[in-house]
């Protein structure tokens, strides 16, 4: 079965220091691993997503993933936020039948 | 190329009225899913359909319909409204033909019911 675990509810970063995401999966599969970025009041728009092909993965306005088998983590990074970062987060796997499973998300604020 | 089409974008409803959600896509897409987003609660899978007349449940389908009978339509039908089904409601496709093909989502409708 696979699930995902959303590690943190909330994190709060000033603008123009690190953010770190995390996200660890459970799956039975090799996994295919997404994130999403939601800004309020807007759909889901893909950020990134595994392919199997790098364990490191770069995705749109900066973020990178980094996917870890050893420890089933595929965490969000990027190296410094923006005010435009602040948003919620997704992590979501999907298996072979195309069934996909979201975390419960990550609300970010950038602190000017 | 529009991707995925929602209407309405809102939509207020009183308690025992229906209605129905749009969505289209015109990317070709065999797979589409429609999600339910409360505050604080992720999206929960309402129901999800592998390709015209095929249809099966997800996680939450009670109180709801859908129908497939286009590859680009996936209308989500809401017979008896109720206060429960006041949330944010998300279309989306993907494509089953490729490797860790994404899901492509729709705005959003934002539904009330009172």
């Amino acid at each position: 079965a696979q699930s995902v675990t959303q590690l943190d509810s909330h994190v709060s970063v000033s603008e123009g220091t690190p953010v770190l995401l995390r996200c660890n999966y459970s799956s039975s599969y090799s996994p295919s691993l997404f994130w999403y970025v939601q800004h309020p009041n807007k759909g889901l728009q893909l950020l990134l997503k595994y392919t199997s092909a790098a364990t490191l993965v770069k995705g749109i306005n900066g973020f990178e993933a980094e996917f870890k088998k050893s420890e089933t983590s595929f965490h969000l990074t990027k190296p410094s936020a923006h005010m435009s970062d602040a948003a919620e987060y997704f992590c979501v796997v999907s298996d072979a039948g195309n069934q996909f499973y979201f975390g419960t998300g990550t609300s970010l604020t950038v602190i000017p | 190329n529009a991707g995925v089409t929602q209407t309405p974008k809102f939509r207020i409803l009183k308690i025992g009225q229906s209605m129905t959600l749009q969505c289209a896509q015109d990317m070709n897409h065999n797979y589409m899913y429609w999600y339910r987003q409360d505050p604080g609660m992720g999206l929960k899978l309402i129901y999800y359909s592998v390709g015209a007349g095929i249809t099966d449940k997800g996680e939450v389908p009670n109180g709801y319909n859908v129908s497939r009978s286009t590859t680009e339509d996936f209308p989500l039908r809401l017979e008896l409204a109720a206060p429960s089904q006041t949330s944010v409601y998300f279309c989306a496709s993907s494509y089953s033909g490729q490797a860790n093909s994404p899901l492509h989502f729709g705005n959003g409708t934002r539904l009330t019911v009172t």
